[in-house]
C-alpha cells in the first residue's frame, strides 16, 4: 500500500539553529513529492516539491528538501529557523493509482524557540 | 487576489440537518477537490473534479455529494449530517489533472455536528 509517514508529531527548535522535518514514503515506481505548510486557521500553502532531477530542491521561504531514493525519504531542512516558522508541516506524495491525488502525511507541529 | 473562497468559515449543524458548502476559485484552475482534515490523520479527499463536468470519489466519499457547477465552483453537501462528519473542510484547486501541478487551498470550514 502507499503510504506517507512523518514520524514525528512535533519538533522543537531554537531560532537561528538549523530545523529537520522529516518524511518516509512507501511507493512503486518512482515518486513525486511534496512539502506543505499549514498556519492556524488557514489552509496548506505549497512549499516545494520533487518532480525529477537534482536530490536537493530549494522552495519558498528559505526552506529546501532532501531526496533520498535508497531511504525513501524527503526531509524538509532549513539553515535558521524563524520563530515565524512555527507551524503544520504536511508531507505528500503523489497516488501512483492516479494521476491526481495526493497521500498526505499525518503532519509536524514545528514549533520554534524565541 | 482571491485564491480559493470558502463559506462559511464556521458552522454548527444538528444531527441530520443538511448543508451545502460552497467553493469558488479565480484562479482559471480546471481541477478541484474537497478534504476533510482530522487531528492525527493528515487531510484526506473526499472528493475531486478532473474537470468541469466531471467528479469522482476520493478515499471518503461516504455521506457526501459534490456538484461542479462551473469552472469556478465546486460545492459539497451534507445530505443528512453526522457527529463523525465533525471536521475542518478545505476545498482545493490546481491548474491540471496532472499532480505535479500544487495544489491551492481556502481557509477552510470548520463544521461542528451535535
Amino acid at each position: 500500500a502507499q503510504s506517507v509517514a512523518q514520524p514525528e508529531d512535533q519538533v522543537n527548535v531554537a531560532e537561528g539553529n538549523p530545523l529537520t522535518v522529516k518524511c518516509t514514503y512507501s511507493v512503486s515506481g518512482n515518486p513525486y513529492l511534496f512539502w506543505y505548510v499549514q498556519y492556524p486557521n488557514r489552509g496548506l500553502q505549497f512549499l516545494l516539491k520533487y518532480i525529477t532531477g537534482d536530490n536537493l530542491v530549494k522552495g519558498s521561504y528559505g526552506f529546501e528538501a532532501e531526496f533520498n531514493k535508497s531511504q525513501t525519504s524527503f526531509h524538509l531542512k532549513k539553515p535558521s529557523a524563524l520563530v515565524s516558522d512555527s507551524a503544520l508541516y504536511f508531507c505528500a506524495v503523489r497516488d501512483m493509482d492516479s494521476s491526481y491525488k495526493l497521500i498526505f502525511g499525518s503532519g509536524t507541529r514545528l514549533l520554534v524557540r524565541p | 487576489n482571491a485564491g480559493v473562497t470558502q463559506t462559511p468559515k464556521f458552522q454548527v449543524l444538528k444531527t441530520g440537518q443538511s448543508m451545502t458548502l460552497q467553493c469558488a476559485q479565480d484562479m482559471n484552475h480546471n481541477s478541484m477537490y474537497w478534504y476533510r482534515q482530522d487531528p492525527g490523520m493528515g487531510l484526506r479527499l473526499i472528493y475531486y473534479s478532473a474537470s468541469e463536468g466531471t467528479t469522482d470519489k476520493g478515499e471518503v466519499p461516504n455521506g457526501y455529494n459534490v456538484s461542479r457547477l462551473n469552472k469556478r465552483e465546486f460545492s459539497l453537501r451534507l445530505e443528512s449530517a453526522a457527529p463523525s462528519q465533525t471536521s475542518v473542510y478545505f476545498c482545493a484547486s490546481s491548474v491540471d489533472r496532472v499532480v505535479n501541478q500544487p495544489q491551492h487551498f481556502g481557509d477552510g470550514t470548520r463544521l461542528s455536528i451535535l
